[in-house]
């Protein structure tokens, strides 16, 4: 059974600080991995997805890599700013599963202070 | 705007009323689902539905019913709920192939119900 781990719970930073989120998997085999943001009581957005083939994704400040060996991805936000403030959500998709079932960790809530 | 909308985004009912949750994606894609957020706890996989056939049900109790009328439209049924169904419940879509669903998936904003 995928489990999926997200640590820290909570991050406060000051502005311009560079930053790392961590996510965990317990099961290697898995289609992709999606992290999300979730600004308080809204839906998710989508940030970056990373197939199973791949090492990393990147899109403007946001990188972030996949070690299935490992069972890591990491989530790097370079100079953080104040509208970074929201809750990231991992997601990994199992490859032994009906439909595309996406488990997810817990969040981590980010707090970027000015 | 993720090319998934759902209505309302916020709901207040009692535990003897009937109402129902809409989601409309405008991506093409032929998958859709149901997620649960509740306070403090990992999103909780619904249901699932690819090309208006259910293909995963998970453990819902039935209170909750789909309904799949196109590939484009999602329904959430609420009837006799209780006040710890409260939650965000949050629609998604993504395309899938032969039987893998594992591009992209977008999520609505979700709405938020309470049960009074």
């Amino acid at each position: 059974k995928q489990e999926v781990t997200q640590i820290p719970a909570a991050l406060s930073v000051p502005e311009g600080e560079n930053l790392v989120l961590n996510c965990s998997f317990t099961d290697s085999a898995i289609y992709n991995l999606q992290w999300f943001r979730q600004d308080p009581g809204k839906g998710l957005t989508s940030l970056l997805l990373i197939q199973s083939s791949q090492r990393e994704q990147t899109s403007g400040r946001l990188n972030a890599s996949l070690d299935k060996s490992s069972g890591r991805s990491t989530l790097y936000i370079a100079a953080s700013q104040p509208g970074d403030s929201a809750t990231y959500l991992c997601a990994a998709l199992p490859i032994y599963n009906q439909g595309g079932k996406l488990i997810f960790g817990q969040g981590t809530e980010l707090s970027v202070k000015p | 705007e993720t090319g998934v909308t759902q209505t309302p985004r916020h709901l207040v009912m009692g535990m003897t009323n009937k109402k129902s949750l809409k989601c409309e994606q405008h991506l093409g894609h032929n998958a859709m689902y149901w997620y649960k957020q509740s306070a403090k706890k990992p999103l909780e996989l619904m249901f699932v539905y690819s090309l208006e056939e259910r293909v995963e049900n998970n453990s819902v109790p039935s209170r909750f019913s789909p309904e799949c009328p196109n590939s484009s439209h999602l329904f959430l049924h609420l009837h006799t709920l209780q006040p710890e169904d409260s939650a965000l419940y949050l629609c998604a879509s993504s395309q899938g192939q032969g039987g893998r669903y594992n591009t992209e998936a977008f999520f609505g904003q979700g709405t938020r119900l309470t049960v009074v």
